[in-house]
């Protein structure tokens, strides 16, 4: 069974960092492409990054480009968001969510979400 | 930045068919998936390359995707089909949601 597991979320003020962990289980990790989705409070989903399953590709949002990393360590099966210099604008829900291919075209199991707010 | 185009909001009664539109430019050139997503739940993946069903989903989930419109499809919509509808794509290495539908069952 596919599970992900997030965590990391918190409270943070504007300008602070905070990095987000996704725990993979029950599929080969490493084959698969990886992204990381956010849902402000009341709003709809908004992609945040991706990173592929063959070649280690990362891909950003604008709105996050220069601020955000993310990376995979496919030997804990782990997928992680560094998330620095944040703002207001970044409060969200922030889902892991895996992808059906090396490629991260769409996604077939999302975690339960970590709850980032960044607040003064 | 490529854009996808959703209504807000479609009503359906109970036992009839629901059809959500998606568009986007030339959006029948790419893969459109789509996702349900219930009050305090994730999202779930319905429909992916436009009109494939992950294992588990109901028959009465369909789509389509043609022109510059993709269009899911929910033949005898029930109850617990309410949620919200949103429509995804690929493009320029970016990936793209639709803001979303509301689907009401009344």
């Amino acid at each position: 069974e596919v599970q992900l597991l997030e965590s990391g979320g918190g409270l943070v003020q504007p300008g602070g960092s905070l990095r987000l962990s996704c725990a993979a289980s029950g599929f080969t990790f490493s084959n698969y492409a990886m992204t990381w989705v956010r849902q402000a409070p009341g709003k709809g989903l908004e992609w945040v990054s991706s990173i592929s399953g063959s070649d280690d590709s990362t891909y950003y949002a604008d709105s996050v480009k220069g601020r955000f990393t993310i990376s995979r360590d496919n030997s804990k099966n782990t997928l992680y968001l560094q998330m620095n210099s944040l703002r207001a604008e970044d409060t969200a829900v922030y889902y892991c969510a895996k992808s059906g291919s090396p490629r991260p075209y769409s996604f077939d199991y999302w975690g339960q979400g970590t709850l980032v707010t960044v607040s003064s | 930045s490529y854009e996808l185009s959703q209504p807000p909001s479609v009503s359906v009664s109970p036992g009839q068919t629901a059809s959500i539109t998606c568009s986007g430019n030339k959006l029948g050139n790419k893969y459109v998936c789509w996702y349900q997503q219930k009050p305090g739940q994730s999202p779930v993946l319905v429909i992916y390359q436009d009109n494939k069903r992950p294992s588990g989903i109901p028959e009465r989930f369909s789509g389509s995707n043609s022109g510059n419109t993709a269009t899911l499809t929910i033949s005898g919509t029930q109850a617990m089909d309410e949620a919200d509808y949103y429509c995804q794509a690929w493009d320029s290495s970016t990936v793209v949601f639709g803001g979303g539908t509301k689907l009401t069952v009344l």
